[in-house]
């Protein structure tokens, strides 16, 4: 596709459950970023992946995030026993990785946990 | 510890005039600066971008001024329309973290007709 696309649009589980949500970067994107926006708030980084390999971690708020780029490309955030304070818009961004270069962000998807 | 602050939550201004948006800084790492805009239920998408190395750069009505000693930077929008309307985010990186962005917490720009 065109640019960054990011499933679901939105979900909505209860707490407790497990969720996956999955990103698709831009083709021929290296990099690739995960950020959380809480209502009112700007994008809080979470992770970043340099191909495969998660080059950053250190925005992952406890051990129930984890995320994972098997195969370079498309990149699944995985959140278990889900809380309500993880409710939230997940963004995803890709980027050539080329050093000063702009993000390029997916609409989002939106996590609401009852 | 907020290492990017955009200070004025909204800001509301009148077709054709200027809009200016400010945002604060603390880390003296950080060597390249964006400006997000955001429409609702959308992603955030890049507006304009500076270096450190500039104090300056203009595209069409928007200008980034970047002030190194102060650590401070701005987007100025003129003439400003009501399709500007959105949110607007400050956004840092620096030599390393491979472009990870660091973001302010947004100015919500209204611009009436």
């Amino acid at each position: 596709g065109a640019g960054v696309s990011q499933t679901p649009s939105n979900k909505v589980t209860e707490k407790g459950k497990y969720v996956e949500l999955r990103c698709d970067p831009i083709s021929g994107h290296t990099a690739l970023y995960w950020y959380r926006q809480s209502l009112g708030q700007g994008p809080e980084f979470l992770i970043y992946f340099q191909g495969t390999g998660a080059a950053d971690d250190s925005g992952l708020p406890n051990d129930r995030f984890f995320a994972v780029r098997p195969e370079g490309s498309v990149s699944t955030l995985k959140i278990q026993r889900t809380e309500r304070g993880d409710s939230a818009v997940y963004l995803c961004a890709s980027s050539p990785g080329l050093a000063g270069g702009e993000l390029f962000f997916g609409e989002g998807s939106r996590l609401t946990v009852l | 510890d907020q290492q990017v602050k955009q200070n004025s939550p909204s800001l509301s201004v009148q077709e054709g005039r200027i809009s200016i948006l400010n945002c604060d800084y603390t880390n003296s790492m950080f060597d390249y600066f964006l400006w997000y805009k955001k429409y609702p239920a959308e992603g955030p998408t890049f507006l304009i971008s500076i270096s450190s190395i500039k104090d300056k750069n203009e595209d069409g009505r928007f200008t980034v001024f970047l002030n190194k000693s102060a650590k401070h930077l701005s987007l100025h929008i003129v003439p400003s329309q009501p399709g500007d309307s959105a949110v607007y985010f400050c956004a840092a990186s620096g030599p390393t973290g491979g472009n990870m962005l660091t973001f302010g917490g947004g100015t919500r720009l209204m611009v009436k007709p």
